[in-house]
């Protein structure tokens, strides 16, 4: 079975521009949860979506939106871009969401912000 | 105060040997899940190993354990016959219940792990 996908793998944009990074679960799995992880630090958590319903936000500012479809895959948009947006962005998974369910990783998307 | 904290920015052990990376939390939930994952330069997150707050035995999963002691609030990894391949990042993470209103991962600052011949 295909683990979670990413797209694209990489990604060079300006500051001020937008940018969309995309994410398909692992078949089966119904959560979907966005961490960014800038250089040298553990990830962060973004967003977590659930049966198409925004479960939990993180500390991160409104230009970040998220959303999930009914095939479960998930975008991560980001408006207005700044330098320090430039991290890992990686996508994960899981059954149900809960405290005791395992997530797994996509490989990420690298966005550097010129 | 941090929710996770590994205090060992690198560590080196010798190829075949064991080795310990720490780990300690803190929460107020009853229920809650640790993980460990590992992260290799090409960046994807591997997930090694689970212990649920409930669980009385250690977790185990081939080469790795979890060394969960609840009261003193750690979760330490071992890695017992050390290879090459297990050159890389650590980090710990947990995922609190429903308290929270959210079950999101919190991660620690990681543990570069560096396997020597």
């Amino acid at each position: 079975d295909a683990g979670v996908t990413q797209s694209p793998t990489h990604l060079i944009k300006t500051r001020g521009q937008h940018v969309t990074l995309r994410c398909s679960p692992i078949s089966g799995h119904k959560s979907v949860s966005w961490y960014q992880q800038v250089l040298g630090q553990g990830p962060q958590f973004i967003f977590q979506y659930y049966e198409k319903e925004e479960r939990g936000r993180g500390n991160f500012p409104d230009r970040f939106s998220a959303r999930q479809f009914p095939n479960y895959s998930s975008e991560l948009n980001v408006n207005a871009l700044l330098l320090g947006d430039s991290a890992l962005y990686l996508c994960a998974s899981s059954s149900r969401g809960t405290e005791r369910d395992t997530q797994y990783f996509g490989p990420g998307t690298r966005l550097t912000v010129l | 105060a941090q929710k996770i904290t590994q205090t060992q920015p690198g560590m080196f052990v010798q190829e075949k040997e064991a080795v310990t990376l720490d780990c300690t939390y803190d929460t107020s939930d009853q229920s809650y899940g640790l993980f460990w994952y590992k992260q290799p330069s090409s960046g994807e997150m591997i997930f090694l190993i689970y212990q649920g707050s409930y669980d009385e035995q250690n977790a185990t999963e081939g080469r790795y354990s979890l060394n969960f002691q609840k009261a003193r609030k750690s979760a330490n990894l071992v890695i017992s016959a050390s290879q090459l391949g297990d050159s890389a990042m650590y980090f710990c993470a947990m995922r609190e219940g429903p308290g929270t209103g959210r079950r999101a991962l919190t991660f620690g600052s990681g543990t570069r792990l560096q396997v020597q011949p």
